[in-house]
């Protein structure tokens, strides 16, 4: 069975930092395009970050380019988005999520809850 | 920057035909996606490639497209397709993801 579980959320101050992490299992994970797409209380989905197979090619929301850094772990199946700079418009649910063939995001995590908040 | 329109909500009653549009003008060169969200869940892939219905997702799901506009069509709405639904697609340069504002769907 393919699962992704998210950790790492938590309340962090304005200015602060975090790092996510998402391990994946049931699958060859790198064989696959991995993302992260966040959630604001009470709004849409909105893709944050994408990262190629074998790291090669990355890429970031405007809202997020320069402050957030994504990287993966093949050995580990794991991926990491790394935060700093916090804003409070950054307080959202993260959700680990894969890429199939298709371009699709086929399989989510049940996403790890990020609070920007003095 | 690149967006994909969708209408706040839709109602219909139960055994009726559901129909969500998504609109963009990249989507007549880029697939369409769709996303079913049920309150506290993580969301559920329900239609691919424009069209293309994944194993497991029920036959009474569709979709179309027309143009700058894809339809998600749910065919006989049960009272268990109340949700969220979200288009997905990339710009040209494939370089970003973007998603739709989401269309509330309650069945009546």
């Amino acid at each position: 069975e393919v699962q992704l579980v998210e950790s790492g959320g938590g309340l962090v101050k304005p200015g602060g930092s975090l790092r996510l992490s998402c391990a994946a299992s049931g699958f060859t994970f790198s064989r696959y395009h991995m993302n992260w797409v966040r959630q604001a209380p009470g709004k849409g989905l909105n893709w944050v970050s994408s990262i190629s197979t074998r790291s090669t090619k990355v890429y970031y929301a405007d809202s997020v380019k320069g402050r957030f850094t994504i990287s993966r772990d093949n050995a580990k199946s794991s991926l990491y988005l790394q935060m700093n700079s916090l804003r409070a418009e950054d307080t959202a649910v993260y959700y680990c999520a894969r890429f199939d063939d298709s371009g699709s995001f086929d399989q989510w995590g049940p996403g790890t809850l990020v609070t920007v908040s003095s | 920057s690149y967006e994909l329109t969708q209408a706040p909500s839709v109602s219909v009653s139960p055994g009726q035909t559901a129909r969500i549009t998504c609109s963009g003008d990249s989507l007549s060169k880029q697939y369409a996606y769709w996303y079913q969200q049920k309150p506290g869940q993580a969301p559920v892939l329900v239609i691919s490639k424009d069209n293309e219905r994944p194993s497991g997702i029920p036959e009474r799901f569709s979709g179309s497209i027309s143009g700058t506009t894809v339809t998600l069509t749910i065919s006989g709405v049960q009272a268990e397709d109340e949700a969220d639904y979200y288009c997905q697609s990339s710009d040209n340069s494939e370089t970003y993801v973007i998603f739709g504002g989401g269309t509330k769907l309650t069945v009546l």
